[in-house]
């Protein structure tokens, strides 16, 4: 069985800081590990994806993400944030190659990241 | 051109009734997935198609049916609708390791 933990439903901040949403990942096999975002009314947008080769993976808008199997980890970062960053982000889950559920995703609870000027 | 097109964007229906929402993709590809978003925003599989074969279905109540006529479509009907049952649901499709999600269908039961 695999599972995501994003800590904190709720990051504020100010323009132009650290953007940093922490996800925490469970997996029985060596996982597929993707971050998506969500605007408002909109559907799921893939930010990034881990699929075992480079641990840090880098994104669209700026965003990357490192991949740390001892701490189970797949934080997103980006260095500056912007007014449109703001959204809903989800880490997600999935088998690797050879998997056998095919493909299904697994989501954290999402967290909603907020930018203020 | 969308790639994953869901049909209709917004439903709104009494208790009772049955709908259906439809699903298309042009990627290709051989899987394709229904998910619902409650609201709460949590995101969980309800179903998966493989080839038009089903390989996941989540403990969904059985007055969900999905359908796959072929590759490119996976449809979901819904029986006897519960105010519980509104909710966003997503359609997807992948090949290999991403998904691609359709813009969603926010279904309102009254």
């Amino acid at each position: 069985a695999q599972s995501v933990t994003q800590l904190g439903s709720h990051v504020s901040v100010s323009e132009g800081a650290l953007v940093l949403l922490r996800c925490n990942y469970s997996s029985s096999v060596p996982p597929y590990l993707f971050w998506y975002v969500q605007y408002p009314n909109q559907g799921l947008q893939l930010l990034l994806k881990y699929t075992s080769a480079a641990t840090l993976v880098k994104g669209i808008n700026g965003f990357e993400a490192e991949f740390k199997k001892s701490e189970t980890s797949f934080h997103l970062t980006k260095p500056s944030a912007h007014m449109s960053d703001a959204a809903e982000y989800f880490c997600a889950v999935s088998d690797g190659a050879g998997g056998t559920s095919y493909g299904k995703l697994t989501f954290g609870q999402g967290t909603i990241l907020t930018v203020h000027p | 051109d969308t790639a994953v097109s869901q049909t209709p964007k917004y439903l709104v229906t009494q208790m009772g009734n049955d709908k259906s929402i439809k699903c298309e993709q042009n990627l290709g590809h051989d899987t394709m997935y229904w998910y619902k978003q409650d609201s709460k925003k949590f995101l969980k599989i309800m179903f998966s198609y493989n080839n038009k074969e089903l390989i996941i279905n989540e403990t969904v109540p059985n007055r969900f049916s999905p359908k796959s006529p072929d590759k490119a479509h996976l449809n979901l009907h819904i029986n006897s609708l519960e105010l519980g049952d509104s909710a966003v649901y997503f359609c997807a499709s992948s090949q290999a390791s991403q998904a691609f999600f359709g813009q969603g269908t926010r279904l309102t039961v009254v």
